[in-house]
């Protein structure tokens, strides 16, 4: 079965530093992977998705996220954090290509502070 | 514009009554999914549907009920055996085939139980 740590709970950063959330998934074949964010009391938005191809994938709202199947690792990325990012994160894993409907398995998320 | 609805955003329920949470897709999905989230637990899946009149279960699918009679509408009823239903729930849809796995999630119905 598919599984995604996520080892950090909350993480604070100052505005206009740098930014890296950790995301590790245990799945036996190359899995599809994503980043999703959430605002409190809200739904929750696509980031950013790998599913082949380059491993340095770019998203919304200048993400990237980096896909290194030796560490089995997919890290969240973004070079200066805005004040707006601050909401929870969260690392989710889908079977490769089946052709049917993915379930996808999350992490327990990231909850990120912005300090001014 | 395209998109997921739930309704209510809000919702309160006694002890032992039954609940039915609305969710609506104009998005021409043919796969929809509800989830139940926790603090500190991240989503969790419930129930799932493929196509139209079929669904499966999820990982937590004991004291809820869902029916898919139409495409773009997958109902999810939390029924008195859920013994702690107070949480955050969330629908999502997706494609189905290859290299369509991207879930889009509409804005949640937080359930209290009084």
């Amino acid at each position: 079965a598919q599984s995604v740590t996520q080892p950090d709970i909350h993480i604070t950063v100052s505005e206009g530093a740098s930014l890296e959330l950790r995301c590790n998934y245990s799945y036996g074949a190359t899995p599809y992977l994503f980043w999703y964010v959430q605002s409190p009391g809200q739904g929750l938005q696509l980031l950013l998705k790998y599913f082949s191809g380059d491993t340095l994938v770019q998203g919304i709202k200048g993400f990237e996220a980096e896909f290194k199947r030796s560490q089995s690792s997919f890290n969240l990325r973004k070079p200066s954090v805005h004040w707006s990012d601050a909401a929870e994160y969260f690392c989710a894993v889908a079977p490769g290509d089946t052709g049917t409907a993915s379930k996808l398995t999350f992490g327990t998320g990231t909850r990120l502070q912005v300090t001014l | 514009d395209g998109g997921i609805t739930q309704s209510p955003k809000y919702l309160f329920r006694k002890e032992g009554q039954n609940v039915t949470l609305s969710c609506e897709q104009n998005l021409n999905h043919d796969a929809m999914y509800w989830y139940r989230q926790d603090p500190g637990q991240g989503l969790r899946l419930i129930y799932y549907s493929q196509i139209v009149n079929d669904f499966q279960k999820g990982d937590i699918a004991e004291g809820y009920s869902v029916s898919r009679e139409k495409k773009e509408s997958f109902p999810l009823t939390v029924t008195s055996a859920q013994k702690n239903p107070t949480a955050f729930y969330l629908c999502a849809s997706s494609m189905v085939g290859l290299g369509n796995n991207e879930q889009f999630f509409g804005p949640g119905t937080r359930l209290t139980v009084l």
